[in-house]
């Protein structure tokens, strides 16, 4: 099972909105309504942002959004503060019954 | 309050095992798909296996990386998740995280451990 697609890469300015992208196939990003995101500190275990596409858990400030269209899904942050600056990583459930996750997204706020 | 704690990590030569535990707190374990998840020094996260809950027969499931090489085993008696982890490769070096998994399939995971470091090194 390949890693999903994801930029290396995103920034934006405080107050800005950006998306980062999730690029997989119909065997798991297109196939199911199964896309999570998760935000990450250096040094820090991943934080549920986004379950099952456009879910947002308990506690989760709602400048975070998440959608998909075919095989991509995408990860919305608006409003974007400094705190905002982490690692993202997208995942999805699979036609084999397992998950994969993409290879994750530096996002830096300037 | 939900909390998940890993340990048995550690420096171990190649071709060599290791057992991780999870010790599960704040939720019924038997309940739930547990997952192992790891991370490789610099790098992004990667799915290594599941053990789905008492409903599904505890039934595992493995990445293609690790199959034949690991095995995932739980006891809800002991509210315990272990990951047994054979014929090591410098590969393996990362830190590996317990995660509970919820959703349909056990599509996503709502609550993570803070990890354990294994190093994997002649």
């Amino acid at each position: 099972q390949s890693a999903l697609t994801q930029p290396a890469s995103v920034s934006g300015s405080p107050g800005q909105s950006i998306t980062i992208s999730c690029t997989g196939t119909s065997s798991d990003v297109g196939g199911y309504n199964y896309v999570s995101w998760y935000q990450q500190y250096p040094g820090k275990a991943p934080k549920l942002m986004i379950y099952e596409v456009s879910n947002r858990p308990s506690g989760v400030s709602n400048r975070f959004s998440g959608s998909k269209s075919g095989n991509t899904a995408s990860l919305t942050i608006s409003g974007l503060q400094a705190e905002d600056e982490a690692d993202y990583y997208c995942s999805s459930y699979t036609s084999s019954t397992t998950l994969v996750f993409g290879g994750g997204t530096k996002l830096t706020v300037l | 309050e939900v909390q998940l704690v890993e340990s048995g990590g550690g420096l171990v030569q190649p071709g060599g095992s290791l057992r991780l535990s999870c010790a599960a707190s704040g939720f019924t374990l038997s309940d739930h798909y547990m997952d192992w998840v790891r991370q490789a020094p610099g790098k992004g996260l990667e799915w290594v296996g599941r053990t789905r809950n008492k409903g599904n027969s505890y039934t595992t499931e493995y990445a293609a990386s690790v199959k034949g090489r690991f095995t995932i085993s739980r006891n809800d008696s002991k509210n315990s998740l272990y990951l047994q982890m054979n014929n090591l490769k410098t590969e393996d070096t990362a830190v590996y995280y317990c995660a509970r998994s919820r959703g349909r399939g056990g599509s996503y995971f709502d609550y993570w451990g803070q990890g354990t470091l294994v190093t994997v090194s002649s």
